[in-house]
């Protein structure tokens, strides 16, 4: 059971924008940073941004993150049908001996 | 170009013992902190090791500590994970992820395509 909740679905029209929340705590995304990912089962996940906010080379600027406290998101903005595909959040969480954890999960879909 | 190759996957009874490997290219490897992560079927992404550039630092998830080991060999650029006692629960596409960083802290930012773990009799 991950200690990283999102919701999990979301969903919009070809263009409309997208956020995904992802609450956590002060043993984690209170103290550390927050990576965002996308995968498609059964296929490689790929890191979409790093470092709360930062977008690796070849990551379009539509995709955004920020964090607040316990809390981050992810926006997707002029949403396209290939951005269907599940999202998660990630980062380090300081208790016990120290783990790393993945957010819920959430199902974007293209309506 | 960053590309990590996982092998070693298959099926394997309730019990018994497997062994992964990724072979790593396209960065230098004893530079970087490297992960297992997994995705059992109809479920999320779960963290199962990590390990730090030279091995001084390696976690577990609490799910999989005490039966499996992540090791690595810098000098083959090759990241394992030796997997005993296995449960039918531990099916899953295996990933092998290569870390921002030198520390497992950070996270990954490459992944291979992954291999198939099924642990049924």
């Amino acid at each position: 059971q991950s200690v990283l909740t999102q919701p999990p679905s979301a969903s919009g029209t070809p263009g409309q924008r997208v956020t995904i929340s992802c609450s956590g705590s002060s043993s984690n995304i209170g103290i550390n940073i927050v990576n965002w990912y996308r995968h498609l089962p059964g296929t490689a996940p790929k890191l979409l941004i790093h470092s709360n906010n930062q977008r690796p080379s070849g990551v379009p600027d539509r995709f955004s993150g920020s964090k607040s406290g316990t809390s981050a998101s992810l926006a997707i903005s002029g949403l396209q049908s290939d951005d269907e595909a599940d999202y998660y959040c990630a980062t380090w969480d300081d208790s016990l001996n120290g783990f790393y954890v993945f957010g819920t999960g959430t199902k974007v879909t293209v309506l | 170009e960053v590309q990590l190759v996982e092998s070693g996957g298959g099926l394997v009874q309730p019990g018994r013992s497997l062994r992964l490997s990724c072979a790593a290219s396209g960065f230098t490897f004893d530079d970087y902190a490297m992960h297992w992560v997994r995705q059992a079927p109809g479920r999320g992404l779960e963290w199962v090791s990590g390990i730090t550039w030279n091995s001084g630092t390696i976690g577990y998830a609490d799910s999989v500590k005490g039966r499996f080991t992540i090791s690595r060999d810098n000098a083959k650029s090759s990241l394992y994970l030796q997997m005993n006692s296995l449960r039918t629960e531990d099916t899953a596409f295996y990933y092998c992820a290569k870390d921002l960083s030198s520390r497992v802290e950070n996270g990954p930012d490459h992944w291979g395509q992954g291999t198939l773990v099924t642990v049924s009799s």
